[in-house]
């Protein structure tokens, strides 16, 4: 089963929006409402950020926001900042006997 | 708050078993399912498994036939096993909790570094 498509990095200045998208199939991000997204900083266990598409979790930051179009899933971060620089993994489930697909994660720079 | 914790041997050698266990304190190991999530260095995350508390598993398809995962309620611990392993398995391995519904992981340990080396 293939990993879900992410771009390799994005980058942005403090204060702009960035988007990060996460490319499936009509088997994984098409097919439920059941994608969601990590933050994870240099040597630090992921944080989940977004889940079921558009939710956020307790104490997360109302700038991360989240999306779905067809089979292809999207991550904004809005007012961007310096602490907003690391990796994002989108996660979906699948039909497929794996159950759980990843994204091979996008590396965000805050310029 | 949940807290997972990663415990073993940092250094495993080629062909020999991976083991690690995660204890998860702050909340009981019911009613969710836990799970083994790793990532090579520089590399991207990969699911390796998770577990029910009932014992029901569901593996990576990749992995099945070297994976092993339990679940000890009185301790409210899990376990990995991973057989047979090679320098590709060395990696930061995670244990996380799985939420039920709709399989995302609100919460996980630091994770571990294992190295396959002899």
């Amino acid at each position: 089963q293939s990993a879900l498509t992410q771009p390799a990095s994005v980058s942005g200045s403090p204060g702009q929006s960035i988007t990060i998208s996460c490319t499936g199939t009509s088997s994984d991000v098409g097919y439920y409402n059941y994608v969601s997204w990590y933050q994870q900083h240099p040597d630090k266990a992921p944080k989940l950020i977004i889940y079921d598409v558009s939710n956020r979790p307790s104490g997360v930051s109302n700038r991360f926001s989240g999306s779905k179009s067809g089979n292809t899933a999207s991550l904004t971060i809005s007012g961007l900042q310096v602490e907003d620089e690391a990796d994002y993994y989108c996660s979906s489930y699948t039909t497929s006997s794996a159950r759980v697909l990843f994204g091979g994660g996008t590396k965000v720079t805050v310029l | 708050q949940v807290q997972l914790q990663e415990s073993g041997p940092g250094l495993v050698k080629p062909s020999e078993t991976l083991s690690l266990t995660c204890t998860v304190s702050g909340g009981s190991i019911s009613s969710y399912y836990w799970s083994w999530i790793r990532q090579p260095p520089g590399k991207g995350l990969e699911l390796i498994g998770y577990i029910y508390y009932s014992g029901t598993t569901t593996y990576n398809p990749s992995l099945r036939s070297r994976v092993t995962i339990l679940v000890d309620t009185s301790k409210n611990q899990f376990s990995l096993n991973l057989n047979s392993v090679t320098t590709a398995d060395t990696a930061v391995y995670y244990c996380a909790r799985v939420v039920r519904s709709s399989l995302y992981f609100d919460s996980w340990g630091q994770g571990t570094l294992v190295t396959v080396s002899s």
